[in-house]
């Protein structure tokens, strides 16, 4: 399994600022992966972080917003610009490997960001 | 579309008392299903991956069970420490689609 850490763990910024999010993986992933989790709710794929490539957004996420890096098969950032207090949520990164057929994805603890 | 649906949302129980947490789903081409833990302010903790209808597995007061149109994660006589939200994913592609997840509450 991979162990997977993210800085800041919590952040309170102003609105109109931007934040950026890092993600480290202990070992060398596949896949990295961002999300969203609002309040009470499920979580919600953001983008996938392609290494050396523009990262591939979701529906409704695009790359001016949450411009995404992922320089290197260990590591992955991801802003969060212009930001608005609708954008106050836990931000989580997940990775996988290439154990097999179906790769399980280990999520890092989040980013409880709150805008105000 | 892909859509994933837990039931209920939130489960009580009392400390001992077994019961059945329900994920449904409808996905094309499915490579997995995933069955996670979250506790609160942290992130999803990984439990089981069932693959094909039919498949079953287990850790500790946990079981999980797969079939062509829902997932069962049972858990037997639990225990305080087992409350958390329980959530299941599918996997299609490379991506996973998450269900509204379980709040379980294991009162003493």
């Amino acid at each position: 399994s991979a162990v997977i850490s993210q800085k800041p763990s919590r952040d309170i910024c102003q609105r109109g600022t931007s934040l950026t999010i890092q993600c480290q993986v202990d070992s060398q992933v596949t896949m990295m992966f961002w999300y969203r989790q609002q309040p009470g709710q499920s979580l919600t794929l953001i983008a996938t972080a392609n290494q050396g490539s523009e990262a591939t957004y979701e529906s409704g996420f695009v790359i001016d917003k949450f411009p995404i890096s992922r320089p290197n098969l260990t590591f992955s950032t991801l802003t969060v610009s212009n930001m608005s207090p609708e954008d106050s949520s836990i931000y989580l990164c997940s990775g996988s490997g290439t154990s097999g057929p179906t790769d399980t994805q280990y999520f890092g603890p989040g980013t409880r960001l709150t805008v105000l | 579309e892909d859509q994933v649906t837990q039931s209920p949302e939130a489960l009580r129980l009392q400390e001992g008392e077994s019961s059945s947490l329900n994920c449904s789903y409808t996905v094309s081409g499915l490579r997995g299903l995933f069955w996670y833990r979250q506790d609160p302010g942290k992130g999803p903790e990984f439990l089981f991956t069932l693959y094909s209808a039919g498949e079953e597995k287990e850790k500790e007061r946990l079981k999980a069970t797969l079939t062509k149109k829902e997932s069962f994660l049972h858990i037997t006589a639990p225990k305080p420490e087992d409350s958390a939200t329980y959530l299941c994913a599918v996997q299609a592609g490379n991506m996973l689609t998450f269900g509204g997840g379980t709040r379980l509450m294991v009162k003493p």
